[in-house]
């Protein structure tokens, strides 16, 4: 069974201070790990995806980086708006993987001024 | 494209009632995916379809729950009856290759 588990489960940083959300999974071979954002009362909102190891996606103050155990949302000088929960998901070749995601509980990110 | 279409977005009902959640995906989305989402439990994948049949529906938590998709535009998630521990935040996403995206949401409050 997929098994996805996000660190820290909730960060607190001041606008500028950058750091990185950690994402560690477990998977009958990889066939894609997936960033999400997700605002209060909003849906998930698709940020990047990651394929192999090596791999790395960039988007404004957001960088995705992927190993073969782990992979880290790096934020660099966070804004405000950047606040929000990360999800990680990981989709797997195995038994009833298909196209089906195995998400993590998510980082809830808080940027203060 | 107006994005992934979920209709109502808060239902109140009452214990024992029926249940119904609206979706209507991306034109030209081969895939839907109806998830739950709690604070205990995080986001969980119910069922999934591919081309209007149900593909995998072991997330399906009861026989209370069923989902059916009658055409490429549109999908409902049925709970019957309902309990208060059916109290979530329901997603519906839909996706034409690896990526998925989710609509508003439905929060539905059992009493």
């Amino acid at each position: 069974e997929d098994q996805v588990t996000q660190s820290p489960e909730a960060l607190r940083l001041q606008e500028g201070e950058s750091s990185s959300l950690n994402c560690s999974y477990t998977v009958s071979g990889l066939r894609g790990l997936f960033w999400y954002r997700q605002d209060p009362g909003k849906g998930p909102e698709f940020l990047f995806t990651l394929y192999s190891a090596g791999e790395e996606k960039e988007k404004e103050r957001l960088k995705a980086t992927l190993t073969k155990k782990e992979s880290f949302l790096h934020i660099t000088a966070p804004k405000p708006e950047d606040s929000a929960t990360y999800l990680c998901a990981v989709r797997g070749f195995g038994r009833g993987g298909g196209n089906k995601l195995t998400f993590g509980t998510g980082t809830q990110l808080k940027v203060e001024l | 494209d107006a994005g992934v279409i979920q209709s109502p977005r808060h239902e109140v009902t009452e214990m024992g009632q029926e249940v119904t959640l609206r979706c209507k995906p991306i034109s030209g989305h081969d895939y839907l995916f109806w998830y739950r989402q709690t604070m205990m439990r995080g986001l969980e994948l119910l069922i999934y379809f591919n081309n209007n049949v149900p593909i995998d529906d072991s997330g399906m938590p009861e026989d209370r729950f069923s989902a059916k998709m009658p055409n490429a535009s549109f999908s409902t998630l049925k709970i019957q009856p309902s309990e208060p521990r059916d109290s979530a935040v329901y997603f519906c996403a839909s996706s034409w290759e690896d990526t998925q995206y989710f609509g508003p949401g439905t929060r539905l409050t059992v009493l």
